[in-house]
């Protein structure tokens, strides 16, 4: 079975630039969510997705990123513009129906903002 | 609010040592999950083990046991004979359960563990 597909692996781009995020979840899993990863830290949620819906985005700062989940498969998440601070892993997780506890993560994009 | 504490940040060992990684949570609530995941230089996180928190009953899966333990808070993960595949970061996690698929995973910082030959 796929595990969770994340793309670009990595990404260097000038502040003030946009950038995006793709993900694609693992078939049938139905909550989506992304995280933040600072260097030297754990996780952070971002924003959670019921099928197409964001159930969660309290913690996405939305004056500068969104996210999508147009047919409540694939997703992405933009930054625009972006900033020095913005430099992190992100992560995409999925699970499956009622199985919140067990998330499955992809390996990240890691963004470089110069 | 919930809170997971890793003090250790950095761990050296030589191959076939044992090495523990410690981890202290704090919750207001009575149901939780507690949670290991391993991530290696490629990125991904790994999920370990989850514990609720009705059980703490050690476990033991080949050279890998945790240590729940409610009085103390703490869910210490023993790594047995380690191996130089295990270097890695290692995150403990929590999440409380009452609010179910509104839980948050809330980590800690991470250690990192390296394995020298």
């Amino acid at each position: 079975e796929a595990g969770v597909v994340q793309s670009p692996r990595y990404k260097i781009i000038e502040k003030k630039q946009p950038v995006a995020f793709w993900c694609n979840p693992i078939s049938g899993h139905n909550t989506l969510y992304w995280y933040r990863q600072n260097l030297g830290q754990g996780p952070e949620l971002l924003i959670r997705y019921e099928n197409e819906e964001a159930v969660d985005d309290s913690q996405l700062p939305k004056d500068r990123f969104s996210a999508e989940r147009l047919k409540g498969v694939d997703s992405t998440l933009k930054i625009q513009p972006a900033e020095l601070g913005d430099s992190a892993v992100y992560l995409c997780a999925s699970s499956l129906p009622g199985r919140w506890e067990t998330q499955y993560f992809g390996p990240g994009t890691r963004l470089l903002v110069l | 609010a919930q809170k997971v504490t890793q003090a250790q940040t950095e761990i050296s060992v030589v191959e076939k040592e044992d090495v523990t990684l410690d981890c202290v949570y704090e919750t207001r609530d009575t149901t939780y999950y507690l949670f290991w995941y391993k991530q290696p230089p490629s990125g991904e996180l790994v999920f370990l083990i989850r514990r609720n928190s009705f059980d703490e009953q050690n476990e033991i899966s080949g050279r890998y046991s945790w240590n729940f333990q409610k009085s103390t808070s703490s869910f210490n993960f023993t790594i047995t004979a380690s191996q130089v595949v295990d270097s890695a970061v290692y995150f403990c996690a929590l999440s409380e359960a009452r609010t179910g698929a509104n839980s948050k995973l809330t980590f800690g910082k991470g250690i990192t563990l390296s394995v020298r030959p």
